[in-house]
């Protein structure tokens, strides 16, 4: 019954890689998210994207790009992993209209040492 | 501003008894207004989300109301479990230009349920 898929559960990265976060939803949803959330701070958007090989930044771009070359997947590339990008990151994912169902994935915890 | 802010921040009840979580919202303009319940370490899965037209909303023992008059809701929680022990986070959908949105968290009320 799982609806979104977040490729690691856990990813321990050195300050200076390249990090791919991949995200897959089975819904058919035209949106797809990516959030982290840091302790008293809530979810952040990252990047939203509404359709295949669109992307629009969130509130927090800076230090991340994305890609979405199919509409099931939605990865978050962090080109240049620091310290300050350790967090828990959120994928979700929603049909077209604003009251419809979202889903979020299992969560991926990303420690840049 | 647009923004979702809940209260408390942190609750402590023991098993059996009921609680009620608050959220406050500025957002606008305002399309619905979910309720989602996080495990430590986990994502966030809903458990109502109510349209401006909706007062209230249930799903097993959680009550969610709406009053969008005063842009307040409420989640209450019957008999708690062991299991409702988790992050409760209010969420608000702002209606953005040309058919898109954008979801307003907010930083969520910590649960414990003590047996």
């Amino acid at each position: 019954d799982v609806k979104v898929t977040q490729s690691s559960r856990y990813l321990v990265k050195r300050t200076g890689e390249k990090v791919f976060l991949e995200c897959v939803q089975d819904m058919d949803h035209e949106n797809m998210f990516w959030y982290r959330q840091d302790p008293g701070l809530g979810l952040r958007l990252i990047y939203f994207s509404y359709d295949v090989k669109m992307k629009e930044k969130g509130d927090i771009p800076e230090g991340y790009s994305v890609s979405r070359e199919k509409k099931e997947r939605f990865s978050l590339i962090l080109e240049s992993a620091s310290t300050n990008q350790t967090s828990m990151y959120l994928c979700a994912s929603s049909g077209m209209t604003a009251n419809t169902e979202a889903f979020f994935g299992q969560g991926t915890r990303l420690t840049v040492v | 501003k647009n923004q979702v802010e809940q209260s408390p921040q942190s609750l402590i009840i023991l098993e059996g008894k009921n609680c009620t979580l608050q959220c406050n919202y500025t957002v606008s303009p305002f399309s619905n207004l979910r309720w989602y319940k996080q495990d430590t370490g986990r994502g966030p899965v809903s458990l109502t989300i109510m349209t401006f037209s909706e007062n209230t909303k249930s799903n097993g023992r959680y009550t969610a109301t709406l009053d969008a008059d005063t842009k307040q809701s409420s989640l209450h929680i019957t008999a708690s479990q062991l299991s409702d022990s988790a992050s409760y986070i209010c969420v608000v959908t702002r209606l953005l230009g040309s058919g898109t949105y954008k979801y307003i968290f907010g930083t969520g009320t910590r649960l414990k349920v003590l047996a």
